[in-house]
């Protein structure tokens, strides 16, 4: 069965980065994008960008552009979203989601950002 | 621009029916969305693909008793027989070349 399994939760300090990874199995992982969105608490869904794990091509929000880099490694089917110049706002959980229409979710990253 | 507009909060009564709504932004009515389930202190869920033309792909197990149409701009998502744990947020969510979007959500209260 299709699974995306997220890495562990992280603390950070303002400024810092996070990187945060999610595992695919199940499935071919070269063949749908993997997309990634953020949830504040008691907020709405936030969609920080995508990335084509065949080819490597991303695209960014407009809001994270600058700020994010979205990678993978295919020997191990597993994509990546780092986020730098961390700042308390950026405090949420993020989770990863398969293809366009998300059809399969991460169980999600709590990041927390404190000094 | 893309948008997806829903409406913050519906509520409906322990075995009946309601009916969400997710508009799509003008020019933009062609455009096939994803629904998606995110229960109490959980992740969301992939409830379906929804097209222009009211047809319809679910997710793993989702049930019978949540279906979805269309209407020019909008979406819709049927849930029926309703049960205490389809109360939940329901997000619609779109995508076109190179960028995806989330509405706003609508909070579903059971009664």
């Amino acid at each position: 069965q299709v699974q995306l399994v997220q890495s562990g939760a992280e603390v950070k300090k303002p400024g810092a980065s996070v990187k945060v990874s999610c595992k695919a199995s199940g499935y071919t992982f070269t063949s749908y994008d993997i997309n990634w969105v953020r949830q504040a608490t008691g907020q709405g869904l936030e969609w920080m960008g995508w990335m084509n794990p065949n080819s490597g091509n991303t695209g960014y929000a407009q809001k994270f552009q600058g700020r994010v880099t979205m990678t993978r490694n295919t020997s191990i089917s597993t994509a990546y979203m780092e986020l730098s110049s961390l700042r308390s706002e950026d405090t949420a959980v993020y989770y990863c989601a398969r293809a366009s229409a998300h059809d399969y979710w991460g169980q999600g990253t709590l990041v927390t950002v404190s000094s | 621009q893309l948008v997806l507009t829903q409406s913050p909060s519906a509520s409906a009564s322990l075995g009946a029916s309601v009916k969400l709504t997710c508009t799509l932004s003008s020019g933009h009515s062609s455009y096939a969305i994803a629904w998606h389930q995110q229960q109490p202190e959980k992740g969301p869920r992939y409830l379906m693909k929804l097209n222009s033309d009211g047809s319809h792909s679910k997710g793993d197990g989702i049930p019978d008793r949540f279906s979805g149409s269309s209407s020019g701009a909008e979406r819709y998502l049927t849930i029926s027989s309703l049960q205490s744990e389809d109360e939940a947020d329901y997000y619609c969510q779109t995508w076109g070349a190179g960028i995806r979007v989330f509405g706003g959500g609508t909070k579903l209260t059971v009664l």
